[in-house]
């Protein structure tokens, strides 16, 4: 089954620490992992893309083709980091998304 | 450049009522998609268009229909609204199936 798991609903830390959202995915076949953002009254917009390896706003992410995961880190949180995360596969034509990761940084 | 537009922003309905809630965008993209989101649940692709005139179903399309017509346009119809259709409603429009531009999102009530 094409799944993408994000374990944790909400995830708080304080400014300056080191944040990791957590993805696992479950897809039988090549498909194409992102992070895409929601700030407060903003709309839904892509981080990053796996395929590009680029750092944005400060934050990385590696595919693990063996652990099915695609992390997403960033080494000092920021409180303008403070947004819902989607990790998203897209294979085909379709894109899965997951069920979010409220990150909340606090001052 | 008004990038993904959706008409209407909020509408709240009776169970039984149809409506047509409209996506549109001004960036020449092919593909055009459908997704509702529910707390705890994330965005589910409804329906999505791979260029003018074609559609396809997603993971949740029972209870909608879509037309895409113009390239710019898609279109998301609901014939008889049940309160389980109570969501957000995102629209999104790209280039490839790879990166997706996002609409403001309709927030749809059924009573």
């Amino acid at each position: 089954a094409q799944r993408v798991t994000q374990p944790e609903k909400l995830l708080s830390v304080f400014k300056g620490a080191p944040v990791e959202l957590k993805c696992n995915y479950s897809y039988s076949g090549s498909p194409e992992l992102f992070w895409y953002v929601q700030y407060s009254r903003q709309r839904l917009q892509l981080l990053l893309r796996h395929i590009s390896r680029e750092s944005i706003k400060g934050f990385t992410a590696d595919l693990n083709k063996g652990e099915t995961s695609f992390h997403l880190k960033k080494p000092f949180a920021q409180e303008e980091d403070s947004a819902m995360y989607y990790c998203a596969l897209t294979g085909g034509f379709k894109t899965i998304f997951g069920a979010g990761t409220r990150l909340f940084v606090k001052a | 450049n008004a990038g993904v537009t959706q008409t209407p922003k909020f509408r709240v309905l009776k169970t039984g009522q149809s409506m047509t809630l409209l996506c549109a965008q001004d960036m020449n993209h092919e593909y055009m998609y459908w997704y509702r989101q529910d707390p705890g649940m994330g965005l589910r692709l409804i329906h999505y268009s791979v260029g003018e005139g074609t559609t396809a179903k997603g993971e949740v399309p029972d209870g909608y229909n879509v037309s895409r017509l113009k390239k710019q346009n898609f279109l998301l119809g609901l014939e008889s609204a049940a309160p389980s259709q109570t969501s957000v409603y995102f629209c999104a429009s790209s280039v490839t199936p790879y990166e997706q531009f996002f609409g403001p999102g309709t927030r749809l009530t059924v009573l």
